[in-house]
C-alpha cells in the first residue's frame, strides 16, 4: 500500500528495555521525521531525516536515536526507555525540507513505559 | 518555551454554526501558518496553510486569517459539521526552515 506506515501501532515495555519503532514510506520523500504527542504539549519534533545517512536533532532528542540507511525507513530507537517516553510517536515525510512543504503523518505508535 | 500557543483545549459548537480556532504565536521570524487536523487513532492530516504575505487564505468551509501585528492566527469553518470533530493543531514554519513549530491543539467538538 501507497503511503506512509508505522509499526507496532501499540507496544508496551518496561523501564529500562530498548525499544525501536518502525517507519515506513513509499512515496520516496526526502524528508522524514518523528515526532511525540502529549497532552498540554502538542506535537514536539525528536529527530528528522533530509536524506538518506543525514538526520539532525529536533526539539526533544535526549534517550533517542535515529538511523535512516535507506531513504524509505526512519527507525526511532528508545535505547533504555523511561516512563517519562510513554507518548504517542508520529512519524511524518515531506517531498523537500521547506516548513511550506506540506507532511504527510503516520497512524501513529502508542507507547506504555511501565 | 511554547513558541506556538492555542490557549482553548476544547472548544463545542453546535451544527451548522460557525466555528473559530485560535492560535497566537511569538517568534516573528514565522512566515507560514498551517492548521493540521487529527482524528482519533490516526496522524495529523494537513487542512489549510497561509503565508504571511497574505491576511486570508480560503477553501471551501475553512478560512484561515492572519493578523501579523498581533501575531495571531485563526480558523473559521462554516458551516460546521459532525465530520469536523477533531482535534486541531496549529503549526508555523520560516521560510527555508526545516522544522514546523506545533502547538497544544483544540479539540473541537460538534454538536448534532
Amino acid at each position: 500500500d501507497a503511503g506512509i506506515t508505522q509499526s507496532p501501532r501499540y507496544k508496551i515495555t518496561e523501564t529500562g528495555r530498548q525499544v525501536t519503532l518502525m517507519c515506513h514510506q513509499t512515496w520516496s520523500h526526502s524528508y522524514m521525521f518523528w515526532y511525540r504527542q502529549d497532552l498540554g504539549h502538542g506535537l514536539r519534533l525528536i529527530y528528522y531525516s533530509a536524506a538518506a545517512d543525514i538526520t539532525d536533532k529536533g526539539e526533544v532528542p535526549d534517550g533517542y536515536v535515529v538511523s535512516r540507511s535507506k531513504t524509505e525507513n526512519f527507525p526511532l530507537t528508545l535505547e533504555s526507555a523511561t516512563r517519562s517516553q510513554t507518548s504517542v510517536y508520529f512519524c511524518a515525510s515531506s517531498e523537500a525540507g521547506r516548513g511550506t512543504d506540506t507532511q504527510y503523518f503516520g497512524p501513529g505508535t502508542r507507547l506504555t513505559v511501565l | 518555551d511554547q513558541q506556538v500557543k492555542q490557549n482553548s483545549p476544547s472548544l463545542s459548537v453546535q451544527e451548522g454554526r460557525i466555528s473559530i480556532l485560535n492560535c497566537d504565536y511569538t517568534n516573528s521570524m514565522f512566515d507560514y501558518f498551517l492548521w493540521y487536523k487529527k482524528y482519533p487513532a490516526e496522524g495529523p492530516t494537513f487542512l489549510i496553510s497561509i503565508s504571511s504575505i497574505k491576511d486570508k487564505n480560503e477553501d471551501g468551509r475553512f478560512t484561515v486569517f492572519l493578523n501579523k501585528s498581533a501575531k495571531h492566527l485563526s480558523l473559521h469553518i462554516v458551516p460546521s459539521q459532525p465530520g469536523d470533530s477533531a482535534v486541531y493543531f496549529c503549526a508555523a514554519a520560516d521560510f527555508g526552515n526545516e522544522k514546523l513549530t506545533f502547538g497544544t491543539g483544540t479539540r473541537l467538538t460538534i454538536i448534532p
